[in-house]
This record gives C-alpha cells, structure tokens and sequence, in this order.
C-alpha cells in the first residue's frame, strides 16, 4: 500500500543552521508529494509541492525535489529562524485516489 | 478569502454527553475531509465527502461517531456518547481536486472529555 516515512523528532538546531528533514515514500504510479508545516495552536497548511518526478517544490525559502529513484522527497533549508519552529508533515497523494497519505510528522525545534 | 472555518475552537464535555463539531469548507470546494489528531497516533483520517456524498468512512472509529454533510457549505462530525478516549484535536479539511489534491486545512477543535 501507499505509505510516507519521515525522519523521527524533534530536530533541535540553532538559528541560521541548514535543515534536511528525510522523507521517502512507498506508492505504485505517480503520487503528488507535499510537505505541510503545522504551527503551534494552527491546522496544517500547504508548505510547497511537487506533481512530478524531478519536479522541485519551493516556498519561504524551503526546497524539496521529487526524487522517483530514490521514492524521496526530502525538506531542506539553507538557514532556519526561530520563527520556522513547527512540526512539518511529509504527505503523498495519488490521482483518482484521492485519499492523501500523511507521514508521522517532524517536530522542528530553532533556538536563537 | 476566507478560509476553513470550524466550530466550536474548544469543547469541554462530560463522558456520554453529545458532541457536535461544525464546519465549513472553502466555497467552490467539493472535497470535505475530517482529521482527528492525537499525541499517540498522529493524523487520522476520519471520512471524506465528495459533493457532499461520503466517500470513504473506513477511518470512523467506531459507531460513537457519525458525520454528515447536508449541503455543500456545511458538514458537521457528531460523537454520541462521548468518551475521554475521544479528546483530541479535530480538522476539517477542504479540496477542490486540482493542484495534485491539495488540501487546506480549518484551525481546529479541540475537544476535551472528562
């Protein structure tokens, strides 16, 4: 079945540090691939997405590439704010399926 | 525009009260999805609608819970009895099948059974 793994939290970095938070995937076809960040107190909202393989999602400063060899779509960040303190889901989505399958969630932690 | 709009924001309740949690999805949208979030077991799926029908319930927990969605507007998630094994935080979620399903989330309830 379709599933999403993604590396366990928290993540504790200082500020303008670089982030990668892993996420591989497990689906038959092609998925969309999404990262979601949920903040504090909020629900989930979209953070960037990618429709197809070699496709690169990007948004306030966050990147990810949809790698179909790799079944990976890792989160990275050339340099965390305290204000990117979330816990950021990996979630993959199949057409005419259209049940969408999130990871675990990552807790990110960005001292000062 | 606004957004997913859910109610109540928080509900505290006794242990066999009725539950009711409300939603509203964003207009022109035909995908409804309700979450349920917990510590223990993260994100679940609860049901989803697609033009107001439901689709998939296989996430519903148990017969406790039922939800409904009476017109395209509004979609409503109801726990009778309720039990302390149901606090958690409940999204609302809505679509409208493009963008590769993506999908834009309401703030929340968080509901608390004593």
């Amino acid at each position: 079945g379709n599933s999403v793994t993604q590396m366990e939290g928290p993540v504790t970095l200082s500020e303008e540090a670089f982030l990668t938070i892993n996420c591989t995937y497990t689906a038959t076809g092609y998925p969309s691939l999404f990262w979601y960040v949920q903040y504090p107190g909020e629900g989930l909202q979209l953070l960037l997405k990618a429709t197809k393989a070699d496709d690169k999602g990007s948004n306030k400063g966050f990147e990810a590439t949809y790698r179909k060899e790799t079944t990976s779509f890792h989160l990275e960040k050339g340099s965390v704010q305290v204000s990117d303190s979330a816990v950021y889901f990996c979630a993959l989505s199949r057409s005419g399926g259209f049940k969408t399958i999130f990871g675990a969630g990552t807790r990110l932690f960005v001292k000062a | 525009d606004a957004g997913v709009i859910q109610s109540p924001r928080h509900e505290v309740t006794e242990m066999g009260q009725e539950v009711t949690l409300r939603c509203k999805p964003i207009s022109g949208h035909d995908y409804l999805f309700w979450y349920r979030q917990t510590m223990m077991r993260g994100l679940e799926l609860l049901i989803y609608f697609n033009n107001n029908v439901p689709i998939d319930d296989s996430g519903m927990p148990e017969d406790r819970f039922s939800a409904k969605m009476p017109n395209a507007s509004f979609s409503t998630l109801k726990i009778q009895p309720s039990e302390p094994r149901d606090s958690a935080v409940y999204f609302c979620a809505s679509s409208n099948g493009t963008g590769g399903y993506e999908q834009y989330f309401g703030p929340g309830t968080r509901l608390t059974v004593t």
